[in-house]
């Protein structure tokens, strides 16, 4: 089976600039995530999907970060203005059960 | 509060066994987990323990759960080359988000 596509694979920005990442789940899995993974640190949650609605968004900065996963498959998260400390890989993720997440392989945004 | 705890870095001979140490804070979490993400790569996922067991094998990889002292750990027997890579384990938080809160990752050198 197709794993999670994620695209672009790199973005690289200027401060203030606005950037969208899109992901493609694996077909079948209600459960979407995003996840921000900072260099040398582990992927931090940033929102959560369950179909098409928002299970968990507790720690999306909502003043430039927001998310949509319409018609439940795929999603977008946008970032809007960019800051330097939004320099980090953005994975995806989905699942089937929440036993089992499978990743993108993720885009890794660069802001100067 | 959730917190995931790992050493930083490990370096191994090849041939040797690896393990590669875990502490968590959740807990009533119901999984745990071990990805795997090698360089420019998103994480793959290993292997995961449900929380009711204390031990699962699968290959060359041993999981070991300490649910008293709330740690894990990974065997990795005979380690390759090809298993140098970043390590991060991770639990499900017992809400029914099925949200993964990851560690920082070891790092796992292998030097022949």
């Amino acid at each position: 089976e197709a794993g999670v596509a994620q695209s672009p694979r790199y973005k690289i920005i200027e401060k203030r600039q606005s950037v969208a990442f899109w992901c493609n789940p694996i077909s079948g899995h209600a459960t979407l995530y995003w996840y921000q993974q900072i260099l040398g640190q582990g992927p931090k949650l940033l929102i959560q999907f369950q179909n098409n609605g928002v299970v968990d968004d507790s720690q999306l900065p909502k003043d430039r970060f927001s998310a949509e996963r319409l018609k439940g498959v795929d999603s977008t998260l946008k970032i809007q203005p960019a800051k330097l400390e939004d320099s980090a890989v953005y994975l995806c993720a989905s699942s089937f059960s929440g036993a089992e997440a499978f990743f993108g392989q993720g885009t890794r945004l660069t802001v100067v | 509060g959730e917190d995931v705890e790992q050493s930083l870095f490990l370096s191994v001979r090849e041939g040797d066994s690896s393990v590669i140490n875990c502490t968590y804070t959740d807990s009533s979490s119901t999984y745990l987990y071990w990805y795997k993400q090698e360089p420019g790569a998103g994480l793959q996922l290993l292997t995961y323990i449900f929380s009711n067991m204390d031990m699962k094998q699968d290959q060359r990889l041993t999981v070991l759960l300490n649910k008293k002292d709330k740690h894990l750990s990974l065997r990795i027997a005979d380690t390759q080359t090809g298993d140098s890579a970043i390590y991060f384990c991770a639990e499900n938080t017992a809400e029914d988000t099925d949200k993964l809160i990851f560690g920082t990752g070891t790092r796992l050198q292998v030097f022949p």
